[in-house]
Parts: C-alpha cells; structure tokens; sequence
C-alpha cells in the first residue's frame, strides 16, 4: 500500500514569503505528526494530530508556523514571513491509533529560504 | 538542552564487521527506545525498538542494548554489509506524552554509517 507522500519534495522560497507544505498520511492512520529536520541535526517535533481532537502545538517554534488537518486526513504546515532559519527538511509522519509507537515517515519536503 | 546525546558522528567499518552506535539519555521518564535508519532522499524507517524493562533486543543482524542504570542504549549491527550504508538515529519519548495519546520522538543527531567492501 501507498506510505506517508508528501509536496513538494523541493520548494525554495525567498525571506519574508509564506509558504504551504502538505502531507497525506497512509489510509486509516489518524495520527499525524510534524518533524523538522535542520543540517546537522536530529529531527524535531512540531505538531500532532489525532483524529479530530485539537492538535498538540508544543513543538512549535514560533506563531509563524502553523498547521491544519482536514477531515482527519490530510494536513498543511504553513510557515508565514519565512527566515533563512527555517531552512530544514519537513517531515510528516503517520501512526494508527492505539499504536503511537509506530511512526510511518514520508520523504520529506525540502524548504530553502534565500 | 540536548535529551538524547548520539555518538559517533560518523562510522566507517569494513565489510563483515560490527557496527557500534551510541546514545545516552537524560530524562527517566523516557519508557520507548527506538532506532530508524535513513537513507538520502528518504524519511527515516523504524528499525528496531526496545523498551526499559529489557536489556537487549535482537532482529536479525541488528541487536539493542539497554543499560538503565547508565541511561544509556546501543545499537550493534552485526556482519555489516553495504546496504547499511545509511544514517542512523537513535530516539526517545514518553508513550502517550501528546494530548490526544500520541508519542513525542526525541531524536539523537544521528550517526552516518559507510560499511566499506
């Protein structure tokens, strides 16, 4: 069956635009999780998603990050007024409920911010 | 404050050889120790995982060991062979830590691994 997809794979912005990441979880999984991977570095949670429930933003590094889920599936990260800082990999991950241990990655979505 | 500590950086092992990651961890409450592979272009991939009421794991070629006390764990593959070439990254987190149960991963800053022919 189809993994985590995410888009763009690659997306390169300038300093100061918004940009819109997405993710599509695998069928059936209602938890859905954020990560950020910078060079160098582990990667980092931002964001969680369960079912319909509010999501769990203590991740977030800033209120210029963002994100939504719809219907319980798929999911945008939006970073606002985007810094050279926020230059990383973007990753989503899935799980099924009851099964948190088990996170599903996608590929990623590679910002550059000039 | 850096949670989960890896080391080494970088690892080259011949062929055949075994292969040695370290992490060791400072919050106690950590109860899921897991370990994903990445290889470029690609999300990482869980590989094996263990939680605090063992000392050791093993599938396959790869084994954890588990030390408690020390609040540190390892992954050793054994007969190391081309295809590992990959990043590692050790992990951590509390299970059902989120609000709405879910578990926050605490990564390690990984460990790029070349096995040499």
């Amino acid at each position: 069956g189809a993994g985590v997809s995410q888009s763009p794979s690659n997306k390169v912005t300038e300093k100061g635009k918004d940009v819109e990441l997405r993710c599509d979880p695998i069928s059936g999984h209602t938890a859905l999780y954020w990560y950020r991977q910078s060079l160098g570095q582990g990667l980092e949670f931002l964001i969680y998603f369960q079912g319909n429930s509010a999501p769990d933003k203590s991740g977030l590094p800033s209120d210029r990050f963002s994100a939504e889920r719809t219907g319980g599936s798929v999911s945008t990260l939006t970073i606002q007024r985007t810094q050279q800082e926020d230059s990383a990999v973007y990753l989503c991950a899935s799980s099924l409920w009851g099964t948190p241990d088990t996170q599903y990655f996608g590929p990623g979505t590679r910002l550059t911010v000039l | 404050q850096q949670q989960v500590k890896q080391s080494p950086q970088s690892l080259i092992v011949q062929k055949g050889g075994i292969s040695i990651i370290n992490c060791a961890y400072e919050n106690t409450a950590f109860d899921y120790f897991p370990w994903y592979q990445q290889f470029p272009g690609k999300g990482p991939a869980l590989l094996i995982a263990i939680r605090p009421d063992v000392s050791e794991k093993k599938e396959g070629r790869f084994t954890i060991s588990f030390n408690k006390s020390a609040k540190q764990f390892s992954l050793h593959i054994m007969d190391s062979q081309p295809g590992d070439s990959a990043t590692y990254f050790c992990a951590a987190s509390i299970r059902g830590e989120l609000t709405g149960g879910g578990n926050k991963l605490t990564f390690g800053t990984g460990t790029q691994l070349k096995v040499e022919l």
